[in-house]
């Protein structure tokens, strides 16, 4: 079946350090690919998305690239922020919705 | 634009108690999905309706149960409260089609004594 692959954390960085959270992913055809981000004590919101092989999704200074040949997804970040702060989510679309996430990567960043 | 409204917010029932919550989704979406979130599990899918009607399910026991009306709301039921049902309980709506994001609400935490 489908699965997700997400490094897992937490993963705790200075402020203006560089992020990688890798994501891997196997699926049946080529679905679109998602990343989430979940504040505390919120749900989650889209951060960005790509729907095709060499697409790059940017949002807020992240940027991830649909990478077809290596199943992977994977979320950088050239400089973070404190605000950057969250649990970030690797999701895959299927059959119209994401059947399967990521477990989560919990971002911490101190000034 | 409204969100993604949930309600109630937070739950507490006992063992054995079912429950229903509630999911209006963003005008003019037509797929509800459902998810539990908890620590050791992650996100979880549970269940999607599309106009009306039970498109994905998830591996979930017959005590999780889903329905959608006309307007696109959707409601979920437990019945028969585990201990092990205790958890965040999301929703998100979309369009429905293969690259359309999740909305989300912000979800109801519901506790089971």
């Amino acid at each position: 079946g489908d699965s997700v692959t997400q490094m897992e954390g937490p993963v705790t960085l200075s402020e203006e350090a560089f992020l990688t959270i890798n994501c891997t992913y196997t699926a049946t055809g080529y679905p679109s690919l998602f990343w989430y981000v979940q504040y505390p004590g919120e749900g989650l919101q889209l951060l960005l998305k790509a729907t095709k092989a060499d697409d790059k999704g940017s949002n807020k200074g992240f940027e991830a690239t649909y990478r077809k040949e290596t199943t992977s997804f994977h979320l950088e970040k050239g400089s973070v922020q404190v605000s950057d702060s969250a649990v970030y989510f690797c999701a895959p679309s299927g059959a119209g919705t994401a059947l399967i996430f990521g477990k989560g990567t919990t971002l911490s960043v101190s000034s | 634009k409204a969100g993604v409204t949930q309600t109630p917010r937070y739950l507490i029932k006992t063992r054995g108690q079912q429950v229903t919550l509630s999911c209006s989704p963003i005008s003019g979406h037509r797929s509800v999905s459902w998810y539990q979130q908890t620590p050791g599990q992650g996100l979880q899918f549970l269940f999607e309706y599309f106009s009306e009607t039970q498109r994905n399910k998830g591996n979930f026991p017959g005590r999780f149960s889903g329905r959608q009306f006309s307007n696109s709301r959707s409601e979920m039921n437990v019945s028969t409260l585990e201990l092990g049902d205790s958890a965040l309980y999301l929703c998100a709506s979309s369009l429905g089609q293969e690259d359309s994001p999740l909305h989300f609400g912000n979800g109801t935490r519901l506790t089971v004594t």
